[in-house]
């Protein structure tokens, strides 16, 4: 299976620390994208990184990737009681338009 | 710009019974995905559309099926309901060139189906 695998499963954090949040995947690739989800609704993209590209920031965002280590990670600072959702590594599969999801980090955020 | 909306957005079904879920992509996007999301398989990737044809198919059986319309919307049809096909229905819709490099894909809130 192509599908990624995410670390830590879950993750709970007080409100104004740091979220890191790690994403491995098997196959190569011509980017990475995260997403969020709140509690079983739709999910929102949060950041694409190409596979030319080793890091990415957006906001209080910060995505890198390690291509050679088939890796990623989805650093969150100064973290809101708002970012709590599950977050999602999605990888695509040699440039055809469909993406394999990671199993997801459940990142709680206490106020 | 409208975002990608699904109907129904919860649907209760009995096993053997078909269901056709419906999907309207943002405005000028041509590239319809359908996903599947169950505890326990996560987010699994169902077909795509682009142009009213099905560009790529994840591995799932032929009670799946997809199509498109000229204005892009998208419908995707069960049949033969099992009680494992209980799971949210995600669409996303995405901005894409005829030769396949993806963008960022956005999502519809899901369809919830529950199968009894």
């Amino acid at each position: 299976s192509q599908q990624g695998e995410e670390d830590p499963q879950a993750l709970s954090i007080q409100e104004g620390e740091n979220a890191t949040m790690n994403c491995s995947y098997k196959t190569s690739i011509n980017n990475l994208q995260w997403y969020r989800q709140n509690s079983g609704r739709g999910l929102v993209h949060l950041i694409l990184i190409r596979s030319n590209e080793r890091e990415k920031h957006s906001g209080r965002l910060r995505v890198t990737l390690d291509t050679s280590k088939k890796s990623s990670s989805l650093l969150i600072t100064a973290s809101r009681a708002a970012d709590t959702a599950s977050y999602f590594c999605a990888t695509d599969a040699n440039g055809a338009n469909n993406l394999f999801f990671g199993t997801g980090t459940r990142l709680t955020v206490i106020p | 710009k409208a975002g990608v909306t699904q109907t129904p957005r919860y649907l209760i079904k009995t096993r053997g019974q078909q269901v056709t879920l419906s999907c309207s992509p943002i405005s000028g996007h041509r590239s319809v995905s359908w996903y599947q999301q169950t505890p326990g398989q996560g987010l699994q990737f169902l077909f795509e559309y682009f142009s009213e044809t099905q560009r790529n198919k994840g591995n799932f059986p032929g009670r799946f099926s997809g199509r498109q319309f000229s204005n892009s919307r998208s419908e995707m049809n069960v049949s033969t309901l099992e009680l494992g096909d209980s799971a949210l229905y995600l669409c996303a819709s995405s901005l894409v060139t005829q030769t396949g490099f993806p963008y960022e894909q956005y999502f519809g809130p899901g369809t919830r189906l529950t199968v009894t």
